[in-house]
Parts: C-alpha cells; structure tokens; sequence
C-alpha cells in the first residue's frame, strides 16, 4: 500500500523559512515523479513544485519560483521541499502526491498525503 | 495558464438523485482531465482520470464524459457518503491546474 508522509510544517514569520519533508513507502520511488500541491483555506487546489523520478527535473509554479526548491533523496524515498522567503500567501496545507503513470511527470496523481500545514504570520 | 471553472460552486440534492457537475478549461485539454473527491478534512482521491476512466476501487456509480472543453462527472444515484467537494485537474499542459471544486450536500 502507498503511503505519503509529510511533516515539517508550522507556523513561521513572513520572511521565514521552512523545509517540508515526505517520506514514501509502498512503492518504488525513485522510478516516480512527484509533486507538492497546495491549498489555501477556502481556496482551490494549486500546483507549486514537481521533480522527476532521478531528482534531474525540476519545476516550480510562478507563484514560488525562485523562494521554493524541490529535491529528494531517493536512497531515503524521501521528497522535500524547501521553502524561503514566506508570504502570508503562503499560507496553505501542503500535500505531497505521487503521480500515477511512472513515464509522466506531467499528470493525474493516484496517491496524496495527509497534508502538512503551513501558516505565515506574525 | 488554462483556467478551469467548475459549476455550480455548492449542489444540495436528495439521496438517490442522479447529480451532475461540470467543468470547463479555458481552452482544449482534449481528454487529459481528472476528477477528485475531497472529504472534509482529508487530502484529495483519484476518482476519474482520462475524462471517462474510472480508477481501481471506485464505485460505478460515479461517471465522467466530454472532451477539449467541457466535461462531465455524474454521480448515478447519491449516497450520504458521496458528501464532498469535488475537484476537476487538467494534465494537458505542463503546470496542471485544477477547478475552484463543487460542495455536494445532501438535502
């Protein structure tokens, strides 16, 4: 059985910074891609990072690029994400989601986690 | 970015009812759609991928159709557990977006 694992959020100050983890179990994670997918309350579901299976690809949606890295570590089937230079806007639940087909990256996600929250403000 | 609008925003309907929920892209995703269901306090789950294709596990009750810009999901007849928000993701495009999601409640 799958499962997704994520930790590492909490409440920092804007300007902050925080690293989210994940750790997976239940399938061969390095031969998946894998993504970080927020929501902000009463808001929709929004794509922020996505990272190939060998960890060589990385993406990042506008609303981040340049304050938040992507990375993993496959020996440890471990994602993380690397957040900096945080905005109220920030403020969301971050789950961490494995995409179904193992040749995408760019696709429809199969498995999430619980979701780690994340709150900016002072 | 293909914007995704889901309608209506919140359905209230009786058990056994046939409901349906639609969501339009901005532009043509062709089939590249999927459908989520979001129980209250809990992470998404994969209900339909491909526009029609229904995942490993989930009830026939539920279906999904269309194609380029508009699609469908139908619930065939409601049950209290089908109480959720609803959420549609277009993967045609390399940054997914996904649909504002429907709140379905039981009359």
């Amino acid at each position: 059985e799958v499962q997704l694992v994520e930790s590492g959020g909490g409440l920092v100050q804007p300007g902050g910074s925080l690293r989210l983890s994940c750790s997976a179990s239940g399938f061969t994670f390095s031969s998946y891609g894998m993504h970080w997918v927020r929501q902000a309350p009463g808001q929709r579901l929004e794509y922020v990072s996505a990272i190939s299976g060998k960890g060589t690809s990385t993406y990042h949606a506008e609303s981040v690029k340049g304050r938040f890295s992507i990375s993993r570590d496959n020996s440890k089937s471990t994602l993380y994400l690397q957040m900096s230079s945080l905005k109220p806007e920030d403020t969301a639940v971050y789950y961490c989601v494995k995409v179904k087909d193992s040749t995408q990256l760019w696709t429809y996600f199969d498995s999430w986690g619980q979701g780690t929250l994340v709150t900016v403000s002072s | 970015d293909v914007q995704m609008t889901q309608s209506p925003s919140t359905l209230s309907a009786s058990v056994g009812d046939r409901v349906t929920i639609t969501c339009r892209a901005s532009q043509s995703v062709s089939s590249w759609l999927a459908w989520y269901q979001q129980k209250p306090g809990k992470a998404p789950n994969l209900l339909i991928y491909q526009a029609s294709t229904l995942e490993s596990g989930v009830p026939s009750r539920f279906s999904g159709s269309g194609s380029g810009t508009e699609f469908t999901l139908t619930i065939s007849s409601l049950q209290p557990d089908d109480v959720a928000t609803y959420h549609c993701q277009q993967y045609n495009t390399y940054l997914s977006t996904f649909g504002q999601g429907t709140k379905v409640e039981i009359k």
